[in-house]
């Protein structure tokens, strides 16, 4: 298994709060995802990282951002956080962009 | 739009019946994914395919780049193996990033 963790595993929160995730490796892989997955949508990507301090949007970024200052860890921020980002948040790690490895998820909950 | 379809939505399954699950697409890819998550559980990555048919225990993967269709068999299936089997895709237009089935939900019963 690749060495992929993520932190918190499960967290409640109030709306309007900022909340941050951690995924970290310990596999030295360029590449990293955050994806959130929903009953009907599957999963969606949120944000990936091709390399420190180079990370771009996916097609549900609105809501996020995210941080990577160094290759093991890539945070996931949900600046004032809202009803519908509660959800399950992947993390995802790669050595190419067609290689990826999954993270044991955070179970999100925004009250 | 879905590039990715998977059938069926939903199987079930007794007991060490063989099992196929589909997956098509509509555009060019790079590769395939085949990924298994357990209720509850993470996501795990079965088999990666570009070409021809990958097998790993009583799984088996398969793929037509002309008629842009992979297949998944499970042999001898074990109510273990309930899980959702999500096809993914691979777009080399779009960075090589992964595109998701929605997911087929097996049960396997004893």
């Amino acid at each position: 298994d690749a060495g992929i963790t993520q932190s918190p595993r499960h967290k409640v929160t109030e709306t309007g709060t900022p909340v941050t995730l951690r995924c970290h490796q310990t596999e030295n892989h360029r590449y990293m995802y955050w994806y959130r997955q929903d009953p009907g949508h599957g999963l969606r990507l949120i944000h990936y990282s091709y390399g420190v301090k180079d990370t771009d949007k996916g097609e549900v970024s609105d809501g996020y951002s995210v941080s990577r200052s160094k290759t093991e860890d890539f945070l996931l921020t949900l600046e004032s956080a809202t009803s519908s980002q509660t959800s399950v948040y992947f993390c995802a790690i790669g050595p190419s962009p067609y290689e990826q490895y999954f993270g044991p998820g955070t179970r999100l909950t925004v009250t | 739009k879905n590039e990715v379809e998977q059938s069926p939505q939903n199987l079930t399954a007794q007991e060490g019946e063989f099992i196929t699950i589909n997956c098509s697409y509509s555009v060019g890819i790079s590769a395939l994914h085949w990924l298994q998550q357990h209720p509850g559980g993470g996501i795990v990555s079965l088999f990666m395919l570009s070409s021809g048919k990958k097998k790993h225990g009583r799984l088996i993967a398969t793929i037509n780049i002309q008629e842009k269709h992979s297949s998944l068999h499970i042999t001898a299936s074990h109510p273990r193996d309930s899980a959702v089997y999500i096809c993914a895709i691979s777009l080399a237009e779009y960075g090589n990033k992964l595109v998701f089935g929605a997911g087929t939900i097996l049960r396997v019963k004893s």
